[in-house]
């Protein structure tokens, strides 16, 4: 069965203390693998792409990673305004094509 | 990215009575539009899928009947909750790409429905 797992649930960060967040997967036929970033009562906003093993992609203090078995996001140096939840999402075509999403990680930085 | 507007932002009905959520993709051609359901502190759970022009194909345990879901065009979605409950209320999301289903290219989001049946 295809399943994307997120850890931890919740990290608490101070500003500035650097950490990842994971998105373990197991599917077939990955065609794409999606972090997105989702503030309370808002919709998730899209902030990488990933397709193949090795491939990094960063933007701003963030940087994604890509293995056949997980990814990471890498936060730099965080701010407050970097709180939210970060989803992972996995699209795949094992009985058709389909987006299953993890259960996110709630981050909270302190200043 | 583009930009995927989402129509009422909240929404308060009676139970019995049937709501119609808006979701409009403003500067691209959204081929297919994905309509999620998504509970607190929960993940999006995807409720059905649409291409533009053909019916909507619901995941398992999602009622067509209820959940009528309209694709008129490539920029308009509607999510029509039929006789609401008090159980479907939620927070909708939709997503919207300039692709068919078939395809790795990211979607884009709406900013969500909360709906609160009473």
């Amino acid at each position: 069965e295809d399943q994307v797992t997120q850890s931890p649930e919740a990290l608490r960060l101070q500003e500035g203390e650097s950490s990842s967040l994971n998105c373990s997967y197991t599917v077939s036929g990955l065609r794409g693998l999606f972090w997105y970033r989702q503030d309370p009562g808002k919709g998730p906003e899209f902030l990488f792409t990933l397709y193949s093993a090795g491939e990094e992609k960063e933007k701003e203090r963030l940087k994604a990673t890509l293995t056949k078995k997980e990814s990471f996001l890498h936060i730099t140096a965080p701010k407050p305004e970097d709180s939210a939840t970060y989803l992972c999402a996995v699209r795949t075509h094992t009985g058709g094509f389909k987006t299953i999403f993890g259960a996110g990680t709630r981050l909270f930085v302190k200043a | 990215g583009a930009v995927v507007s989402q129509h009422p932002s909240w929404v308060i009905c009676k139970s019995g009575t049937s709501v119609k959520i808006e979701c409009r993709s403003l500067d691209f051609q959204a081929t297919t539009m994905f309509w999620y359901r998504q509970f607190p502190k929960q993940s999006l759970m995807l409720m059905a899928t649409s291409n533009e022009g053909s019916k909507a194909t619901y995941e398992q345990g999602v009622e067509k009947d209820k959940f009528l879901i309209n694709h008129a065009s490539l920029t308009l979605s509607t999510l029509t909750v039929t006789s609401a409950h008090p159980e479907d209320s939620s927070f909708y999301i939709c997503s919207g790409a300039p692709f068919h289903r078939d395809s790795s290219t990211e979607a884009f989001f709406g900013q969500g429905t909360r709906l609160t049946v009473v």
